[in-house]
């Protein structure tokens, strides 16, 4: 299965953007880019996935690399409320699970 | 309102007694899952349904077994055989099965919370 690699923890300032990275230099043609937040002591949520083109959505950005090998979620104004571990996750490729192979995530902490 | 629940919320065992965990969904998923956390760690597979009375094996199944004798259904049993049973537990279920790649968003409950006494 591929991996991604992710900082374990960023800081950031409320109302300002927040740029996450991740790397997956191993990741194949057909591995979509998922990214997941937990909060404590909650299920993960889903955040944004991707392919190969930049997405949008009224959460975050998924800006990914042309030679897919890292990508970046983009929080465009950070809240207290999106303090939370972020993971980067790879989904297994169409001829398998479906699952999600979890990593430990970038603890992501939001000061007022 | 659509979604996932697990119960109960907290769970607490004594050794050597078996436990159930239960997860429904009534999101009309065909795939479900389960995960177990433990502190600081991310989430790991333990089983996986794709479709109705068929179930298999994740990466950490050994103490754990499961049925899916309804769609909506997916419960996980923790035995005795399982060593260190003490963890968060989380199901999720996504819309489609097998074979469609890796498009599908997963929808995850609110976790159960198991202790071991």
């Amino acid at each position: 299965d591929a991996k991604t690699t992710q900082p374990n923890s960023m800081e950031s300032n409320e109302e300002e953007p927040v740029h996450l990275p991740c790397n997956h230099s191993t990741i194949s043609g057909t591995d979509y880019i998922h990214w997941y937040r937990q909060l404590p002591s909650q299920g993960p949520e889903y955040v944004i996935h991707g392919l190969t083109s930049n997405v949008n959505n009224r959460m975050a950005s998924l800006a990914i690399a042309e030679d897919r090998k890292s990508s970046t979620l983009i929080l465009h104004r950070a809240t207290l409320r999106d303090a939370a571990v972020y993971y980067c996750i790879l989904r297994d490729s169409p001829s398998n699970t479906g699952k999600l192979i979890f990593g430990q995530g970038t603890t992501l902490q939001v000061k007022p | 309102d659509g979604g996932i629940t697990q119960s109960p919320k907290y769970l607490f065992r004594k050794e050597g007694q078996n436990v159930t965990l239960s997860c429904e969904q009534n999101l009309n998923h065909d795939a479900m899952y389960w995960y177990r956390q433990d502190p600081g760690q991310g989430l790991r597979l333990i089983y996986y349904s794709q479709i109705v009375n068929d179930f298999q094996k994740g990466d950490i199944a050994e103490g754990y077994s499961v049925s899916r004798e309804k769609k909506e259904s997916f419960p996980l049993t923790v035995t005795s055989a399982q060593k260190n049973p003490t963890a968060f537990y989380l199901c999720a279920s996504s819309p489609r099965g097998r074979g469609v790649g890796g498009r599908d968003e997963q929808f995850f409950g609110p976790g159960t919370r198991l202790t071991v006494l």
